[in-house]
């Protein structure tokens, strides 16, 4: 149980382009789901936090209008990289937690990794 | 912030051999956990710690939730080829964020 699929899984694309990153829970609802951002040899950062049918949550120092989040229903949650530059190429996990809420460990997609020409 | 200190950062150890890390937090947390990460991919739970005190095994993996709830080990006996990776540690705060220790990245030659 608890399965997170994330898509697509590698991306390549010129610098300019928009690119859509699509997470979904398989077999549980997730009222919250939250967007990393991991470089080489490093550990996950958090960029934001989606909650199902309001507005995304983000950290600090994340442009919001950069990265669109929209959390539309309990299974799937997407982030945006609007018009991606090479320093955006990274590799990009989501994670959900089910709708019992907080007590319950995230369980992580598969990452996508984006590079930027 | 809530910080989590994480080590070692790396380990080289022969088949076999058992393997312990840990975690250390200023913080408390409500929730400790152990994730693996496989080169692209992402992070898979192994182990989830919710009480204070909690001492829990996957197999041959044990962990436990620290009394003070500051602080987590982990640790891997008889360590076999496929535990290569990198191991994360997180603590989890009521409201379902988490924060990442740096992570213990694990060679383990045959």
């Amino acid at each position: 149980g608890a399965v997170v699929s994330q898509h697509p899984s590698w991306v390549i694309c010129k610098s300019g382009t928009s690119v859509k990153i699509e997470c979904r829970s398989l077999d549980f609802q997730a009222t919250t789901m939250f967007w990393y951002r991991q470089f080489p040899k490093q550990s996950l950062m958090l960029m934001a936090t989606s909650n199902e049918g309001s507005k995304a949550t983000y950290e600090q120092g994340v442009e919001k209008d950069k990265f669109l989040i929209n959390h539309a229903s309990l299974t799937l949650s997407t982030l945006t990289v609007t018009s991606a530059h090479p320093e955006d190429s990274s590799f990009y996990i989501c994670s959900a937690i089910g709708v019992a809420g907080g007590h319950q460990p995230q369980h992580f997609g598969d990452g996508t990794r984006l590079s930027i020409l | 912030g809530q910080q989590l200190n994480q080590s070692p950062q790396s380990m080289f150890i022969q088949e076999g051999e058992d393997v312990s890390m840990n975690c250390t937090s200023s913080s408390i947390f409500n929730t400790w956990l152990w994730y693996k990460q496989d080169p692209g991919e992402g992070p898979v739970l192994l182990i989830a710690l919710y009480k204070a005190g909690e001492l829990t095994s996957n197999g041959r993996l044990t962990a436990q939730f620290g009394i003070t709830r500051k602080d987590s080990f982990l640790n891997i006996s008889a360590s076999i080829p496929s535990d290569v990776g990198i191991y994360f540690c997180a603590g989890q705060l009521a409201g379902g964020d988490m924060r990442f220790g740096a992570g213990t990245r694990l060679t383990v030659k045959p």
